[in-house]
């Protein structure tokens, strides 16, 4: 498994932060990570990218990646949570060599309670 | 500018029946990618395409194919559909560069 997402579930109140983990395994140097949000209506919502070279962590938003490029982690910070952020969320690795697949973690399944 | 677009949105097929999912785009995307996305599960790929008349297989390729005769379209083929194949099924377009990945709305097919 290359992605992996060992939070099959979170339940978070409203307007707190929540971190949702994501490492990765590659030994491509040049890769990128992204995080997408799938609501109950099953589409897929890109979220934010980060580039294995990119100095500074990347910011959407409320969105933030935690990028520790020696731990293989890419973990999604939201801030100030709302009630719509439930949702699944998917993290994902691109590796830059050959035919660019996208390969996606299990899921975890974000929950916001008023 | 309609990007990655998917038909049908929903299908119900009997075992043993086939069927072709259809995938638009019209970015100009060299590469395209079909996942299947079981229930409570990440994506997994089936088959994807770096270019016309260039396909390869992916992580569950059987009881599938794929042709790619122009850029814009990458249509899946089923071929006697069984139950395993009752799925979400995504198709998505990227041009060969660091960014952009573009899906299609999905479509949900349901073999009985």
């Amino acid at each position: 498994q290359k992605i992996t997402q060992t939070q099959p579930g979170m339940f978070v109140q409203e307007k707190e932060a929540v971190t949702l983990d994501c490492t990765y395994d590659t030994s491509d140097p040049s890769y990128g990570l992204f995080w997408y949000k799938q609501p109950s209506s099953g589409e897929m919502i890109f979220l934010i990218y980060q580039g294995s070279y990119d100095q500074q962590n990347a910011t959407e938003g409320r969105y933030s990646l935690n990028f520790q490029k020696a731990r293989k982690s890419a973990n999604l910070v939201i801030s100030a949570s709302q009630l719509g952020d439930s949702a699944m969320y998917f993290c994902a690795m691109r590796e830059y060599q050959g035919a660019q697949k996208l390969v996606f973690g299990q899921g975890t399944r974000l929950t916001i309670n008023p | 500018n309609a990007g990655v677009t998917q038909t049908p949105k929903f299908r119900i097929l009997k075992i043993g029946q086939s069927m072709t999912l259809q995938c638009t785009q019209d970015m100009n995307h060299n590469y395209m990618y079909w996942y299947r996305q079981d229930p409570g599960m990440g994506l997994k790929l089936i088959y994807y395409s770096v270019g016309a008349g260039i396909t390869d297989k992916g992580e569950v390729p059987n009881g599938y194919n794929v042709s790619r005769s122009t850029t814009e379209d990458f249509p899946l083929r089923l071929e006697l559909a069984a139950p395993s194949q009752t799925s979400v099924y995504f198709c998505a377009s990227s041009p060969r560069t660091e960014y952009g990945y573009t899906f299609g709305s999905g479509t949900r097919l349901t073999v009985v």
